[in-house]
């Protein structure tokens, strides 16, 4: 069962442009979503998080917005740089279950120069 | 700040045998850290939850007895895959938990193949 889903196995970008990725999460007791970055060979790297009693997260190019009815978070990227290519995983986690965190299956976000 | 640094990045080891992976958390205590296993092109699987001074909390159908973690100071915590068999061969990854936080920081990975 998978709690935390990720449609989209890929998206490709042109340099510049606004990049979006989607995640949606069926456990309504998720109190925390995080986006992380993932080089090939390499740890995920934390990029944003947010809180359930928000709905919107801006850091610099990064931002995550949250949709608790839609049980949707999305991350947008503007300006898409050809450095932002890499695997974007979704997580999420609750205070209920020792904040262990669940991740999506990725994106592999391609950014075209 | 939140570096967590695992040794070795890479092993080839023998069927049969074991293998010590270390995760060490840099520049912050982490009473939590966690073992993650990836297989290519698929997302990251929890294998353990790792608490210091305390046994290790195993995820469903993950062996305790073939994979031994150990998590004996505040920065360190170790995974021993014990007699090792080509199945096993995936990247491991670990990650540690600033207390208090949701985030975690995670490791470069271990490329473990066993031949």
């Amino acid at each position: 069962d998978q709690q935390v889903k990720q449609n989209s196995p890929s998206l490709s970008v042109q340099e510049g442009r606004i990049s979006i990725l989607n995640c949606d999460y069926t456990n309504s007791m998720f109190d925390y979503f995080l986006w992380y970055k993932k080089y090939p060979a390499e740890g995920p790297t934390f990029l944003i998080s947010i809180s359930s009693i928000k709905d919107k997260n801006e850091d610099g190019r990064f931002t995550v917005f949250l949709n608790k009815s839609a049980k949707h978070l999305s991350l947008h990227i503007v300006p898409s740089q050809p450095g932002d290519s890499a695997v974007y995983f979704c997580a999420a986690g609750s205070s209920g279950s020792a904040r262990q965190l669940t991740f999506g299956s990725g994106t592999q976000l391609t950014v075209l120069p | 700040g939140a570096v967590v640094s695992q040794h070795p990045s890479r092993v080839i080891c023998k069927s049969g045998t074991s293998v010590k992976i270390e995760c060490r958390s840099l520049d912050f205590q982490a009473t939590t850290m966690f073992w993650y296993r990836q297989f290519p092109k698929q997302s990251l699987m929890l294998m353990a939850t790792s608490n210091e001074g305390s046994k290790a909390t195993y995820e469903q159908g993950v062996e305790k007895d073939k994979f031994l973690i150990n998590h004996a100071s505040l920065t360190l915590s170790t995974l021993t895959v014990t007699s090792a068999h080509p199945e096993d061969s995936s990247f491991y990854i670990c990650s540690a938990r600033v207390p208090g936080h949701y985030e975690q920081y995670f490791g470069p990975g271990t490329r473990l193949t066993v031949t």
